[in-house]
């Protein structure tokens, strides 16, 4: 596609359950990233991929949220044990190697646990 | 992580006002971009600065990276109801780390 894609755009689950995040970044990204982003706030930094090197993972906020990503290709967003505090919209971002390289996002998931 | 301060936290503005919103670290940034997001949306970029003292334009919307590359500003001359929405500031320290953001400044631009 021309642009960042996520799915679901939006995502109900009940406390407890785990939870599954899918982001098709734009072709020939080697950059990845995922942010959280509650209600009324700016980005919170996730996790970062950028090309064979190993993510960084250093903004998980804790052991229950993991990510993958499939070569240059798809990466998906687990949190498992959904707590109602992880209720937020769940961005990901796509961008080309270097410093001045812009990130295109996708219309992020609405995560609701009830 | 690098720390962003963007201040205002929000400003409420009339049409044809202009406005200044401040993205401030104490560290360095290798590059620092700015980007504005709408209600549903993602963000979107609007600029890349990369050079200390640099000054870029994009129509009515002026930036500028400080000389020691540590802070930034974005002016907004006779805002438009159009300008509404969030601004959000982020910087990388070197080309292989992550992009992180500030917490964003909320305009709203009354007509």
């Amino acid at each position: 596609g021309a642009g960042v894609s996520q799915s679901p755009s939006n995502k109900v689950t009940e406390k407890g359950k785990d939870v599954e995040l899918r982001c098709d970044p734009i072709s020939g990204h080697t950059a990845l990233y995922w942010y959280r982003q509650r209600l009324g706030q700016g980005l919170e930094f996730l996790i970062y991929f950028q090309g064979n090197s190993a993510p960084d993972k250093s903004g998980l906020p804790s052991d229950r949220f993991s990510a993958e990503r499939t070569g240059e290709s798809v990466s998906t967003l687990t949190i498992q044990r959904t707590q109602q505090e992880d209720s937020a919209v769940y961005l990901c971002a796509s961008s080309l190697e270097g410093q001045s390289m812009g990130a295109f996002f996708g219309q992020g998931t609405r995560l609701t646990v009830v | 992580t690098q720390l962003l301060e963007q201040s205002p936290q929000f400003l409420s503005i009339q049409e044809g006002e202009n406005l200044t919103v401040y993205c401030n670290s104490s560290s360095v940034f290798s590059s620092l971009q700015w980007y504005r997001q709408e209600p549903g949306e993602g963000p979107v970029l609007l600029v890349t600065v990369v050079t200390g003292g640099e000054v870029k334009k994009l129509k009515r919307l002026t930036f500028q990276f400080g000389d020691a590359r540590k802070d930034s500003s974005l002016h907004i001359t006779a805002a438009q109801p159009g300008d509404t929405g969030l601004y959000l500031c982020a910087g990388r320290n070197s080309g292989n780390t992550p992009l992180v953001f500030g917490k964003g400044t909320r305009l709203s631009v009354i007509a």
